[in-house]
């Protein structure tokens, strides 16, 4: 299987931040990488997909980047709004994996 | 606007089998481009793909569950549903179901459901 490693697990921030969370695959996954967001009681959302393609209706303060075993989920300008848990997923080969998450949390 | 709504009981016995539908509204189940998933999460950890159905009936499962998993689809009813055997304690976990979308030669997750509480406890 797969690995995926998000860092850091928490990450205190304020609204108006500029954030970045890393996410690492155990192998080369190519941009087989999409992020999603998740609230506490709620299902996940797409986020990202193809590793920086934005899904439909999500603020474009929200950017991905990254190939291979390296991405970053960056988000521009934090709002209220975004604190959550971001996860990182492999979709390269099945069993598709996710990352242990990271909590974005108030400062 | 395609809803997704996970249905099965919400407590279980060990070494019982469990059973979910999840019923697919505003769109298709056999639409060609989309794959059906279950995923899990049990408290306070990460996510785990637990298989896929695609409308003809294909499935693909996670190597460490598939011993004991079951996916099947109805397209009479717009359903997908899993049977999961020899419950433990450890499948204890929130379950969602989810439509994977193919786009850019990439699969992902788009539409998901609500998710619903299995507990494993006798």
């Amino acid at each position: 299987d797969i690995q995926m490693t998000q860092s850091p697990s928490s990450l205190p921030a304020s609204v108006g931040d500029r954030v970045t969370i890393t996410c690492r695959a155990s192998q080369n996954i190519r941009s087989h990488l999409n992020w999603y967001q998740q609230k506490p009681g709620e299902a996940p959302k797409l986020l990202i997909y193809a590793a920086s393609a934005l899904h439909s209706g999500v603020p474009s303060r929200f950017s991905g980047s990254g190939s291979g075993t390296d991405f970053i989920l960056t988000i521009s300008s934090l709002q209220s709004e975004d604190f959550a848990t971001y996860s990182c997923q492999q979709s390269y080969s099945t069993p598709y994996t996710f990352g242990q998450g990271t909590k974005l949390e108030i400062k | 606007q395609v809803v997704l709504q996970e249905s099965g009981p919400g407590l279980v016995k060990p070494s019982q089998t469990l059973s979910l539908t999840c019923a697919v509204s505003g769109g298709s189940i056999s639409e060609s481009n989309y794959y059906w998933s279950w995923i899990r999460q049990a408290a306070g950890k990460g996510l785990e793909w637990i298989g896929r159905v695609y409308f003809t009936g294909k499935t693909t499962y996670n190597p460490s569950l598939e011993r004991r998993i079951t996916m099947s689809v109805d397209t009479s009813k717009n359903q997908f549903s899993l049977n999961l055997n020899s419950l433990t304690t450890a499948d204890t976990a929130v379950y969602y179901c989810a439509r994977g979308q193919w786009e850019q030669l990439i699969w992902f997750f788009d539409v998901w459901g609500r998710g619903t509480l299995v507990t494993v406890s006798s």
